[in-house]
């Protein structure tokens, strides 16, 4: 299995530019996750979801969206990049949610908006 | 607020000490405690958690502690090597899907 995989792996943005992170994973998991993570800062959750078709605002959604279309998919759309989302995303997934089991998560994309 | 915080934001051991990291966190309802390893340009990985019905925990090297009456969690690592200097994390779920709270994570580094 490769578990979660996301790319780019690093991007560069003007303000005002869009752009899709992607995430996909292999484990046939149903819990994902977007979190982004700031210099000595812990994770803060962005979106998430529990299933196909099913998606909820974490702690910080503004200026993000995402979608669910499939079990294995859960991309990350920045439509109006500003610098204050200048950060690491990582895209995370679980087998029985946060509440029972521990997250795997990607190697991260890091996206720099300037 | 809730909030899950570190006691020490650097940790620095001799290679083939123990190590002990520390957490605390403030939200008595949370039952379900991680503790995850960085390494500097990967994701965080999973190493230990415990739920709120124990009070300890044990993996390949590492031991989990929890202390509910104090709110107090730790992470014992035996035999520190190189390879485990990374930064460390706890995390704290609290009852929801979207509430798991992460503390800003104990850099440790292993001296040869």
């Amino acid at each position: 299995n490769a578990g979660v995989t996301q790319t780019p792996k690093f991007r560069i943005l003007k303000i005002g530019q869009s752009m899709t992170l992607q995430c996909t994973q292999d484990m046939n998991h149903n819990y994902m996750y977007w979190y982004r993570q700031d210099p000595g800062m812990g994770l803060k959750l962005i979106y998430y979801s529990v299933g196909a078709g099913i998606t909820d605002k974490g702690e910080v959604p503004n200026g993000y969206n995402v979608s669910r279309s499939t079990t294995e998919d859960f991309p990350l759309r920045l439509e109006l990049a500003a610098p204050s989302q200048t950060s690491v995303y990582f895209c995370a997934s679980s087998l029985t949610g946060l509440l029972n089991s521990p997250l795997h998560f990607g190697n991260g994309t890091r996206l720099t908006v300037t | 607020g809730e909030s899950v915080g570190l006691h020490l934001p650097t940790l620095s051991v001799q290679e083939g000490d123990n190590s002990i990291i520390n957490c605390a966190y403030s939200n008595s309802a949370s039952d379900y405690f991680i503790w995850y390893k960085q390494e500097s340009g990967k994701g965080p990985q999973f190493i230990i958690d415990i739920r709120s019905n124990m009070d300890k925990r044990q993996g390949q090297r590492v031991t989990v502690l929890l202390n509910k009456t104090v709110k107090h969690l730790s992470l014992q690592i035996a035999a520190t090597q190189p390879g485990d200097s990374a930064v460390y994390f706890c995390a704290e779920s609290g009852g929801s899907q979207g509430n798991l709270i992460f503390g800003k994570g104990t850099k440790l580094s292993v001296k040869p």
